[in-house]
């Protein structure tokens, strides 16, 4: 089964903040990663969060908490081009060091 | 520094056929895993190879295998093709041998479909 879930579909308007949250199932936890994907593109990395806390790259943050077994992906300030997907990914001791990702969140910018 | 590059990007395949995929890493990159991504499953993880070495396997059923030569290359296989492998497959490539690096870069994919 899913052992990551994330929203499926997100809308919000320029300018705005948008908030993606991942919860994850997973014993020997190593990390939480996001990656963005738009529409015929190729995955491509965001931030990566092992322990407890904000990463801030720009107009990105990611949040970890680990001991809720929970993330979240913050954009502000969106634009048009951040429509796209987001995924989230884990990578555990359970999942034998793979990385398995989450179904993926639409996030749809609107003007 | 050039990106990760496969080969082909579009194949289009009868059922019963077998397919061999390419995928070329960033130079220096010596870790390289392949993605399955179809709508309704995500991102699903095929293998992951080191220095020619499987390191770890995804749940798919044998008829799909791969291979990793001397200069980082990888090849996936898929033997006996089904309408169900009808996907995009992708193949990332990270510069850390170590099995927590997440950042992963990957390639344009391999749009696969059968017929």
């Amino acid at each position: 089964g899913q052992s990551l879930e994330q929203p499926s579909e997100v809308t919000a308007v320029e300018g705005a903040i948008v908030q993606i949250n991942c919860t994850y199932q997973t014993s020997g936890f190593y990390g939480l990663s996001w990656y963005q994907q738009h529409d015929g593109g190729a995955p491509t990395f965001l931030s990566y969060n092992a322990l407890d806390g904000l990463e801030e790259t720009g107009r990105f943050s990611s949040f970890l908490s680990r001991s809720d077994s929970y993330g979240y992906l913050l954009l502000q300030e969106l634009q048009m081009k951040d429509s796209a997907s987001y995924f989230c990914a884990v990578r555990s001791m359970e999942y034998g060091n793979k990385l398995v990702f989450g179904a993926g969140t639409i996030l749809r910018v609107k003007s | 520094k050039a990106g990760v590059t496969q080969t082909p990007r579009y194949l289009i395949k009868t059922r019963g056929q077998q397919v061999t995929l390419s995928c070329s890493p960033i130079s220096g990159h010596r870790s390289v895993s392949w993605y399955q991504q179809t709508p309704g499953q995500g991102l699903q993880f095929l293998f992951e190879y080191f220095s020619e070495t499987q390191r770890n396997k995804g749940n798919f059923p044998g008829r799909f295998s791969g291979r990793q030569f001397s200069n980082s290359r990888s090849e996936m296989n898929v033997s006996t093709l089904e309408l169900g492998d009808s996907a995009l497959y992708l193949c990332a490539s990270s510069s850390s041998g170590a099995p927590r690096a997440d950042e992963q870069f990957f390639g344009p994919g391999t749009r696969l479909t059968v017929l």
